[in-house]
């Protein structure tokens, strides 16, 4: 079973902040989304890594993808109330792309 | 162009009821995955429909049970209902299995 363990689960910082989340497995995935919640909405894709090493950039967001592909981190800088929401990692199954697993995210909160 | 609607956004059934709970996905998509979010955890994966049939099916007994319609909406069943099936659903389209998701608002369930 492919699991994703997302750290740290609770976040609170003041605007203006930098900060790092961190998506970990022991299983190698093909690609990894990055995902945020706002409450009462559904999950809204931010980006997907495939390669390896991979850096993306949205706007103050940067997501790596690890060397190994086996995890991931989302960094923001200067924080914003409005980046407040649950960030969830996901993957697709290594049997069935078709499958994502998810894991329990990070509840960060902006406060202005 | 509508994104992907869930009804309805509430609902709040006894133990031991059966719900149903209906998915339109996004224009041009034609794959429906459904998953069930717990309070303060990830999006667990239910199953996938895909040309009217289940392709893919998550850790979920068969009191969970699904279909779909030719015009690619489908229905999520859940039968005699546990105080655990009290969650989040949520229903996700895409253009084959492996493409980007889109997430629908989601059904918030109450079992008591």
């Amino acid at each position: 079973t492919q699991l994703l363990e997302q750290s740290p689960q609770f976040l609170s910082i003041q605007e203006g902040e930098n900060l790092t989340v961190y998506c970990n497995s022991s299983s190698v995935f093909s690609s990894l989304q990055w995902y945020r919640q706002e409450p009462g909405e559904g999950p809204v894709l931010l980006v997907t890594v495939v390669t390896g090493g991979e850096v993306k950039k949205l706007k103050r967001l940067t997501f790596q993808f690890g060397d190994a592909r086996k995890d991931s981190s989302l960094h923001i800088t200067a924080a914003q109330p409005g980046d407040t929401g649950l960030y969830l990692c996901a993957g697709p199954s290594a049997t069935n792309a078709g499958k994502s697993t998810f894991g329990d995210g990070t509840t960060l909160t902006v406060k202005p | 162009d509508a994104g992907v609607t869930q009804s309805p956004t509430h609902l709040i059934k006894t133990r031991g009821q059966q719900v149903t709970l209906r998915c339109s996905p996004k224009s041009g998509h034609d794959t429906v995955s459904w998953y069930q979010q717990a309070l303060g955890q990830g999006p667990q994966f239910i199953f996938q429909y895909y040309e009217e049939e289940e392709r893919q099916r998550g850790n979920f007994p068969d009191r969970f049970s699904g279909h779909q319609f030719p015009n690619y909406s489908s229905e999520l069943n859940v039968n005699a209902l546990l105080l655990g099936d009290s969650a989040l659903y949520l229903c996700a389209s895409s253009l084959f299995s492996y493409n980007e998701q889109f997430f629908g608002p989601g059904t918030r369930l109450t079992v008591l």
